[in-house]
């Protein structure tokens, strides 16, 4: 079975210009999670999805991040403009549920905003 | 709010030799524990978990128990190899109410080892 795909893994781009990150979770995962990662941290919750509904996107930074999950299947996380602070590795996650069901991961995006 | 404090890395050890990384938390409740794993240029994975007071969670020759006297997850291995070379991540999930889907997460250890 295949795991958590995101695309691109690696994004450079510099500041002010737009940039999106693509995941597809695991078939019949209905939840889906957006982290960032900072160097040197661990991972923090930008958003979550139960299906096609962004259920908590209290941690999101709506004035330039928005995302999207059409369908409740594939989903996008967009930026802009991007901003310096915003490099970082921006994970995907799903699961069947929510609690304690385990999250698998993508391997992320890594962005570099210079 | 939900912390988790894991020992600052990096940490070097030998093959073969015995692996501590110290994890505690803050939280009301019960929270459910975990470490995760991540190998260079993959996402992380699952390693073990408890959901409860005194359950051990072990695998791959992991081992970690939930100490809620000591609000600690400390995470051990035997004998580590050189495939175990990789960032550990502790964290928890709240045990009920709003935001028992959160992962929270420690800062990470990266742990190396030499041959």
């Amino acid at each position: 079975e295949a795991g958590v795909v995101q695309s691109p893994r690696y994004k450079i781009i510099e500041k002010k210009q737009p940039v999106a990150f693509w995941c597809n979770p695991i078939s019949g995962h209905n939840t889906l999670y957006w982290y960032r990662q900072n160097l040197g941290q661990g991972p923090e919750l930008l958003i979550r999805y139960e299906n096609e509904e962004a259920v908590d996107d209290s941690q999101l930074p709506k004035d330039r991040f928005s995302a999207e999950r059409l369908k409740g299947v594939d989903s996008t996380l967009k930026i802009q403009p991007a901003e310096l602070g915003d490099s970082a590795v921006y994970l995907c996650a799903s699961s069947t549920g929510t609690g304690n069901n385990e999250q698998f991961f993508g391997p992320g995006t890594r962005l570099t905003v210079l | 709010g939900d912390s988790v404090t894991q020992m600052e890395g990096p940490v070097t050890l030998s093959e073969e030799a015995f692996l501590t990384i110290n994890c505690t938390y803050t939280a009301t409740g019960y929270p459910s524990l975990f470490w995760y794993v991540q190998y260079p240029g993959e996402g992380l994975q699952l390693l073990l978990k408890a959901t409860k007071a005194d359950d051990k969670g072990s695998n791959k020759g992991f081992e970690a128990t939930y100490r809620k006297e000591t609000t600690s997850f400390h995470l051990e291995k035997g004998s580590v190899q050189v495939s175990d070379s990789a960032v550990y991540f502790c964290a928890l999930i709240p045990f009920s109410g709003a935001g028992s889907y959160q992962l929270t997460f420690g800062k990470g250890t990266k742990l190396s080892v030499i041959p």
